[in-house]
């Protein structure tokens, strides 16, 4: 079965300073790996994906993260934080079970910018 | 978001009642999902489609029912609501067999008072 791990609740980063938001998964084939980002009370928006081409992948907004088999690791990096990257940070992996795709989320972090 | 349309968007509704959710999309995706979102939970599955007529279970499905008698719809229906069931619901959609990512609804703000 499929799970996903968020690795911090909370990211603490001062503005321009590079950002971290760690996700590790387990997944038994091949998964594909996906970070959605989600401003207050809004809904969620694909930063970016892994469908088993490239190990690093660039996102929108200066994000990319880095496909990582032998750790199970996806983590999210971004040089520069800016106060409008402030919001919760979503990993998912999705993989073929049972007959069906289904995404799997991890609990979010939420990334704090201070000025 | 473009594609995919939640209605309503907010409800409040009262325990014992029965509510139903809409998800449209106009994009002819094969699956769709519904999803609450609870602080701390991140989203977690109520149920999925994979085709018209065809649905299945998620991981927190106790009390919820779907239908989906068309591809552009899917329907959540809360059967009594409960407290418990007072969320935020997403609806997803995706040809995930295609490569592609999951594209979200605005959201359902659900108060069951």
């Amino acid at each position: 079965a499929q799970s996903v791990t968020q690795l911090d609740s909370h990211v603490s980063v001062s503005e321009g300073t590079p950002v971290l938001l760690r996700c590790n998964y387990s997944s038994s084939y091949s998964p594909s790996l996906f970070w959605y980002v989600q401003h207050p009370n809004k809904g969620l928006q694909l930063l970016l994906k892994y469908t088993s081409a490239a190990t690093l992948v660039k996102g929108i907004n200066g994000f990319e993260a880095e496909f990582k088999k032998s750790e199970t690791s996806f983590h999210l990096t971004k040089p520069s934080a800016h106060m409008s990257d402030a919001a919760e940070y979503f990993c998912v992996v999705s993989e073929w079970s049972g007959g069906s795709y289904i995404p799997t989320f991890g609990r979010g972090t939420s990334l704090i910018v201070h000025p | 978001d473009a594609g995919i349309t939640q209605s309503p968007r907010h409800k409040v509704t009262e325990t014992g009642t029965p509510v139903t959710l809409r998800c449209h999309q106009t994009e002819n995706h094969r699956y769709m999902y519904w999803y609450r979102q609870d602080p701390g939970h991140g989203l977690r599955l109520i149920h999925y489609s994979y085709g018209v007529k065809d649905t299945d279970k998620g991981e927190v499905s106790d009390g919820y029912s779907v239908s989906r008698s068309k591809t552009e719809d899917f329907l959540l229906t809360l059967e009594s609501a409960t407290s418990s069931q007072t969320s935020v619901y997403f609806c997803a959609i995706s040809s995930p067999d295609r490569g592609e990512g999951y594209t979200f609804g605005s959201g359902t703000r659900l108060t069951v008072v």
